[in-house]
């Protein structure tokens, strides 16, 4: 079985801060691992994702994570936010089992 | 049309009408996906067509019925819903990689539609 923890459900930052969303899974198969983004009244976007390979990827926006396989974690970062990063974020993870399983989502809240 | 598209974007119905959601995609892909979005719970899969065929059901009410007629166009049809229903529902789709790898790579999401049940 798998499962995502978002351990924030709500990250408020000032422009030009930096940011970091955290994101927790575990699972019992080989890991495969995805941040999506979704704007307002729209779908989801992927921002980056783990598959193998080096363990830092780097997305679209300036966006990074890391994928530390020892603390079971995939953190987001970025070192400077702009307004229009406001959004939420969602973790996922995806198996050997044709499924991705997502997390609660963290909004992310950009104030000037 | 590019990506993957969904229609109506909006749709407010009653208790005891019938209606269908529609989602196309034009990337090619060989899975596609509905999912349920409601407030302050993680998105819910609810349906998996791969190469046409429903690989999976999510323990989805029968007042929820999927169609998945050729690789590019899927349906949700709706029937008798009740108000806990109303949420916003995503339909996405991806290239699955053919066992044994069988998993799921990149999946590509809709706008959805926002469907208000009455």
């Amino acid at each position: 079985a798998q499962s995502v923890t978002q351990l924030d459900s709500q990250v408020p930052v000032f422009e030009e801060a930096p940011v970091e969303l955290r994101c927790n899974y575990s699972s019992s198969v080989s890991v495969y691992l995805f941040w999506y983004v979704q704007y307002p009244n729209q779908g989801l976007q992927l921002l980056l994702k783990y598959l193998s390979g080096s363990t830092l990827v780097k997305g679209i926006n300036g966006f990074e994570a890391e994928f530390n396989k020892s603390q079971t974690s995939f953190h987001l970062r970025k070192p400077s936010v702009h307004i229009s990063d406001t959004a939420e974020y969602f973790c996922a993870v995806g198996g050997s089992n044709y499924k991705l399983t997502f997390g609660k989502g963290t909004l992310l809240t950009v104030n000037p | 049309e590019t990506g993957v598209t969904q229609t109506p974007r909006h749709l407010v119905m009653g208790m005891t009408n019938k209606k269908s959601l529609k989602c196309e995609q034009h990337l090619g892909h060989n899975a596609m996906y509905w999912y349920k979005q409601s407030a302050k719970k993680p998105l819910e899969l609810m349906f998996v067509y791969n190469f046409k065929e429903q690989t999976e059901n999510n323990s989805v009410p029968s007042r929820f019925s999927p169609e998945c007629p050729n690789s590019s166009h899927l349906f949700l049809h709706l029937h008798t819903l009740q108000p806990e229903d109303s949420a916003l529902y995503l339909c996405a789709s991806s290239q699955d990689k053919p066992p044994p790898a069988g998993f799921t790579d990149t999946q590509y999401f809709g706008p959805g539609t926002r469907l208000t049940v009455l």
